[in-house]
């Protein structure tokens, strides 16, 4: 069962900031938080991933909480083309279970 | 360019019928993956290979069999024993904890 919480859909406006959810209250300290996103009838997109601290890379940016039980992805001005479900995953080695995700509409 | 190669994109089987689904890589990656996704649902785990000539099941490995002949292959078939085959499968690979690469899927059906 996955282990991460994420709200079913949510919704922005085009070129705004975006904040996705997810709780993990039974996070270890070797799982890994990961993001992917998938557009329809497509394999999930890697988005990026940490462990403690806060990453940025060219899609996102990752906010971890101190106690690790959450985090939030964000997107710094959505597109039209981030509009996709974004998936929260905890990795431990190479063990990843999916959940339902969060379905991002972004309206122009 | 490296990646995950999955074949066909679309495939139909028929009753009592046993199908397999081509997965191939060129990322050198030791780990492999098989998921199952139905319509408006995550992605669920059947099968995954760490190594050649070693395989686990997954969560839902009933009805599905596979394969780890070649680090760079690990295909997927789906028995006659699998009732309900009709999804989205997705094969993914990685590397010592990097990011999982996914193909861009098989769609089956049922005739």
């Amino acid at each position: 069962d996955a282990k991460t919480t994420q709200p079913n859909s949510m919704e922005s406006n085009e070129e705004e900031p975006v904040h996705l959810p997810c709780n993990h209250s039974t996070i270890s300290g070797t799982d890994y938080i990961h993001w992917y996103r998938q557009l329809p009838s497509q394999g999930p997109e890697y988005v990026i991933h940490g462990l403690t601290s806060n990453v940025n890379n060219r899609m996102a940016s990752l906010a971890i909480a101190e106690d690790r039980k959450s985090s939030t992805l964000i997107l710094h001005r959505a597109t039209l083309r981030d509009a996709a479900v974004y998936y929260c995953i905890l990795r431990v080695l190479n063990d990843m279970r999916f959940g339902a995700g969060t379905r991002l509409t972004v309206k122009p | 360019d490296g990646g995950i190669t999955q074949s066909p994109k679309y495939l139909f089987r028929k009753e009592g019928q046993n199908v397999t689904l081509s997965c191939e890589q060129n990322l050198n990656h030791d780990a492999m993956y098989w998921y199952r996704q139905d319509p408006g649902q995550g992605l669920r785990l059947i099968y995954y290979s760490q190594i050649v000539n070693d395989f686990q099941k997954g969560d839902i490995a009933e009805g599905y069999s596979v394969s780890r002949e070649k680090k760079e292959s690990f295909p997927l078939t789906v028995t006659s024993a699998q009732k309900n085959p009709t999804a989205f499968y997705l094969c993914a690979s990685t590397f010592q904890g990097q990011p999982q690469h996914f193909g861009d899927g098989t769609r089956l059906s049922i005739l």
